[in-house]
């Protein structure tokens, strides 16, 4: 099956600092991914669209200065969390979508970033 | 607009117990369904899908059928397992409107106690 893959799995940093996380479709060439923030015991929150060679789409009340995304290529999509805060703290997810007819997605690990 | 509603939690259950995970959707069209579990810690893995009415998903003794008369797709497994305890989000994609977010229910946590 489609394998997407995330990384850092976990990051710590210090308030201030920024930290890039990525996601790459292994084995198949994803022109949309999608990033995800998830809130303890919480369901997922879409923040953003990415499309291949364009700017990201966000939902509404996402800040697009402070998390930056990137999809440069067909397998790969950055999230940049801009002078972090601990209040960014949170488990983010992407998805990679892959053109089947069906719309089906494809979810990496996840990434635990912690802001102290 | 497309959403989803599923079982508030938190599901507890004893090992061998029959598990039901209630979810409805309400959509323009004909989505597809699916049901994803995310373990402690993981991203989401899928766990079945269907595609059209009255389809049956199924995977590790979970399944799930497309009612379209209903607008439901609950989640069943007969018999559930300490390792089945995870959340399980119930979500919908619209295939006619290319690649768009899935819509996503607010998920369920499911504990199997031993």
């Amino acid at each position: 099956g489609a394998v997407v893959s995330q990384h850092p799995s976990r990051v710590i940093c210090k308030s201030g600092t920024s930290v890039k996380i990525e996601c790459r479709s292994l084995d198949f060439q994803a022109t949309t991914m999608f990033w995800y923030r998830q809130f303890p015991k919480k369901s997922l929150m879409l923040m953003a669209t990415s499309n291949e060679g364009s700017k990201a789409t966000y939902e509404q009340g996402v800040e697009k200065d402070k998390f930056l995304i990137n999809h440069a290529s067909l397998t790969l999509s950055t999230l940049t969390v801009t002078s972090a805060h601990p209040e960014d703290s949170s488990f983010y997810i992407c998805s990679a979508a892959i053109t089947s007819g069906y719309n089906e997605q494809f979810f990496g690990p996840g990434t635990r970033l912690t802001v102290l | 607009g497309n959403s989803v509603t599923q079982m508030e939690g938190p599901v507890t259950l004893s090992e061998e117990a029959f598990l039901t995970i209630n979810c409805t959707y309400t959509a323009t069209g004909y989505p597809s369904l699916f049901w994803y579990v995310q373990y402690p810690g993981e991203g989401l893995q899928l766990l079945l899908k269907a595609t059209k009415a009255d389809d049956k998903g199924s995977n590790k003794g979970f399944e799930a059928t497309y009612r379209k008369e209903t607008t439901s797709f609950h989640l069943e497994k007969g018999s559930v397992q300490v390792s089945d305890s995870a959340v399980y989000f119930c979500a919908l994609s619209d295939p006619g409107a290319g690649n768009t977010p899935l819509v996503f229910g607010k998920g369920t946590r499911l504990s199997v106690i031993a």
